[in-house]
């Protein structure tokens, strides 16, 4: 089983719906990660959490909007997308930052998501 | 522009067959590389964290060995299992303060009973 759980593991929006994704930890973990998988391709990363503070934005757009409440918990609120941003979103933690380097990540286990 | 290649792209191999694959990448500016085990509809799971030349990591039946001057790895699994079957992916770090995990597209490996 994850560590790390994410949801919902499916959905399925309409380019008009406001929709999130959640992704929670109990590992103590200060550094969480959005990442965007499409088939074929590698994991991309999306935006970087770190103490609770947006540490890195990969030039998303904004229809992504990243939220962390609380070191436990990070959201990716979803507006307004486009049938291109139909794919795997996966989250990830590590005890801080610099520790994704040295140590491996701790991935859940994804929400495949669909925009029709 | 950091390049991560794997190779194959896939594989299928029968019940007690030993396989490998690689992942090559940049040999210069090396930090670490990270493989990966992802299941379908599961988590990716690391398998090995390698930062020395000449490294070798063993996790049970599967194993990993670490070229930095050459910018390669291999991953090993001897007597492939069903169970074995899945994407191993490899990410590679690069040294320096711009660090980023560089990620390969993966080997989609399929053990057949």
């Amino acid at each position: 089983d994850t560590e790390v759980t994410q949801t919902p593991k499916h959905l399925v929006m309409g380019m008009t719906n406001k929709k999130s994704l959640k992704c929670e930890q109990h590992m103590g973990h200060r550094a969480m990660y959005w990442y965007k998988q499409k088939a074929k391709k590698p994991p991309e990363l999306m935006f970087v959490y770190s103490y609770e503070k947006l540490s890195i934005n990969e030039s998303v757009p904004s229809r992504f909007s990243p939220e962390c409440p609380n070191s436990s918990l990070l959201n990716l609120h979803l507006h307004a997308l486009q049938p291109e941003d139909s794919a795997l979103y996966l989250c990830a933690s590590s005890q801080d930052m610099a520790s994704q380097y040295n140590s491996p990540l701790h991935f859940g286990n994804g929400t495949r998501l669909t925009v029709t | 522009i950091l390049n991560v290649e794997q190779s194959p792209q896939s594989l299928h191999v029968q019940e007690g067959d030993s396989t490998n694959f690689t992942c090559s990448f940049p040999s210069s500016n090396f930090y670490a590389l990270h493989w990966y085990r992802w299941e379908t509809a599961k988590s990716p799971e690391a398998l090995f964290v390698m930062t020395l030349n000449g490294d070798e990591k063993k996790k049970g039946r599967i194993s990993a060995t670490l070229n930095t001057k050459e910018g390669y790895s291999y991953l090993y699994i001897k007597g492939s299992q069903p169970e074995d079957s899945a994407t191993y992916l490899c990410a590679f770090i690069n040294a320096g303060n711009n660090r980023k995990l560089i990620w390969g597209l993966g080997t989609s490996l399929a053990v057949n009973p």
